[in-house]
């Protein structure tokens, strides 16, 4: 199946830094959706992106849908422990017959050391 | 709490098994998704329904099959079990209608294959 090209893979970063993750795609997406993984549990949906060129945010959270609707960022700021997790982005378009609804990346593994 | 319920949390079975993994979608969604993630690995999209009809198929073994029954739940068979089938499967829902609507998705079933 399709894929997205999610980087980095993985981050280790000190607590109250910054982070930065990205997702790009090949294809159009009408949305951009960015969840997070704890371990041992099911993607949480953080930050939904409707629209080319939105900018949302979330508590610390950013998210852009980019203008060409092929990419997405994410960013944290102020990175704490409970930010450690796997970050999924993933690309929506309208559930068809056939074809699957969300396309995610491979994740970003983020882990802040206190 | 995504309002996603998936039973059971956890199972062990021997290769050559057969097993049923359950979901309960939220309140009000009609469709339903599954997804398979390997050690390390993203989502994989296997199969959704909408309301009692598969909608779109992904990556899903001949071994693997899927039904949504008239209460809206939904159960995966996965027989003829082999080693490589040891994974987290998780359910996901949304309205499902054919909109922008984010997936939801449950804490997982976590399969031992031995």
């Amino acid at each position: 199946g399709q894929q997205l090209n999610q980087s980095p893979q993985s981050m280790f970063i000190q607590e109250g830094e910054d982070v930065s993750m990205n997702c790009t795609s090949s294809s159009i997406f009408n949305t951009w959706l960015w969840y997070k993984q704890d371990p041992g549990e099911g993607p949480v949906l953080l930050i939904a992106l409707y629209k080319a060129g939105e900018l949302t945010s979330n508590g610390r959270l950013t998210a852009q849908f980019g203008i060409t609707r092929k990419d997405s960022f994410l960013n944290i700021s102020a990175s704490i422990p409970s930010d450690v997790g796997i970050y999924f982005c993933a690309g929506g378009r309208p559930s068809q017959g056939g074809s699957e609804k969300l396309v995610f990346g491979k994740g970003t593994k983020l882990t802040v050391n206190p | 709490d995504s309002g996603v319920t998936q039973t059971p949390k956890h199972l062990i079975t021997a290769t050559g098994q057969r097993v049923t993994l359950r979901c309960s979608p939220r309140s009000g969604d009609l469709s339903v998704y599954w997804y398979q993630q390997s050690l390390d690995q993203g989502l994989q999209f296997l199969i959704q329904y909408y309301n009692g009809e598969e909608r779109a198929k992904g990556n899903i073994l001949e071994r693997f099959s899927a039904q949504q029954f008239p209460d809206l739940h939904s159960e995966l068979n996965l027989s003829s079990l082999e080693l490589g089938d040891s994974a987290l499967y998780f359910c996901a829902s949304d309205v499902g209608t054919g909109g922008d609507s984010p997936l939801h998705f449950g804490n997982g079933t976590r399969l031992t294959v031995t």
